[in-house]
């Protein structure tokens, strides 16, 4: 069974920081991996979308990177914002499920003023 | 662009009673997911339609949980008889055909709890 394990659970920073939330998964045939943001009582919005062929994906002060051989990823976020604070979801769609998404639980994070 | 709609977006009800949820996806997207999202765990795939038909509900627990998506537009999920282990957030996605990326676009979800 293909999973997604995502550390820290939360984490809670200081306003101007910059910091990393990192996600593994457990096979490299993988089509794309995507970085989500969901803020309490709302859906998911994508952030960043990395395909398999790639090393990372920039997009204002987010930066994602892919390293298939390790199964990681991970989300640079600089200059955190309280407006930063949500959670954050990394999901892969790995070639032996086609189409689905596999979730980890997601990163907690706060940013505080 | 109108994004993905799901209603309602609060439901409370009691163990052993029914409820639905309805979801209108992205115009012209030919795929629609829904998912369950159990507090403090990511996403689960219950159900993937692509138009009409069924393309994976290997995670659909079948005794109590059914979806439907006529015409290939809207769609429903309905729980009957509801456990109190079905609390959750259930969120609805639709993706277009078009492309490699097949990006997911999500509805806010429904938050049911479960008495």
């Amino acid at each position: 069974k293909q999973e997604v394990t995502q550390i820290p659970a939360a984490l809670s920073v200081p306003e101007g920081e910059n910091l990393v939330l990192n996600c593994s998964f457990t096979d490299s045939a993988i089509y794309n991996l995507q970085w989500f943001r969901q803020d309490p009582g709302k859906g998911l919005t994508s952030l960043l979308l990395i395909q398999s062929s790639q090393r990372e994906q920039t997009s204002g002060r987010l930066n994602a990177s892919l390293d298939k051989s390790s199964g990681r990823s991970t989300l640079y976020i600089a200059a955190s914002q309280p407006g930063d604070s949500a959670t954050y979801l990394c999901a892969v769609r790995y070639v032996e499920y086609g189409n689905k998404l596999v979730f980890g639980a997601g990163t907690i994070l706060r940013v505080k003023s | 662009e109108a994004g993905v709609a799901q209603s309602p977006r609060y439901k409370i009800i009691e163990k052993r009673q029914s409820v639905a949820f309805w979801c209108n996806p992205i115009s012209g997207h030919a795929t629609l997911y829904w998912y369950q999202q159990i507090l403090g765990q990511g996403p689960k795939l219950l159900i993937q339609f692509q138009n009409n038909g069924v393309v994976d509900d290997s995670q659909l627990p079948k005794d109590r949980f059914s979806a439907e998506r006529l015409k290939g537009v809207d769609s429903t999920l309905k729980i009957q008889p509801a456990k109190l282990e079905d609390s959750a957030v259930y969120l609805c996605a639709s993706s277009s055909l078009q492309g490699r990326a097949n990006i997911q676009y999500f509805g806010a979800g429904t938050r049911l709890s479960v008495l």
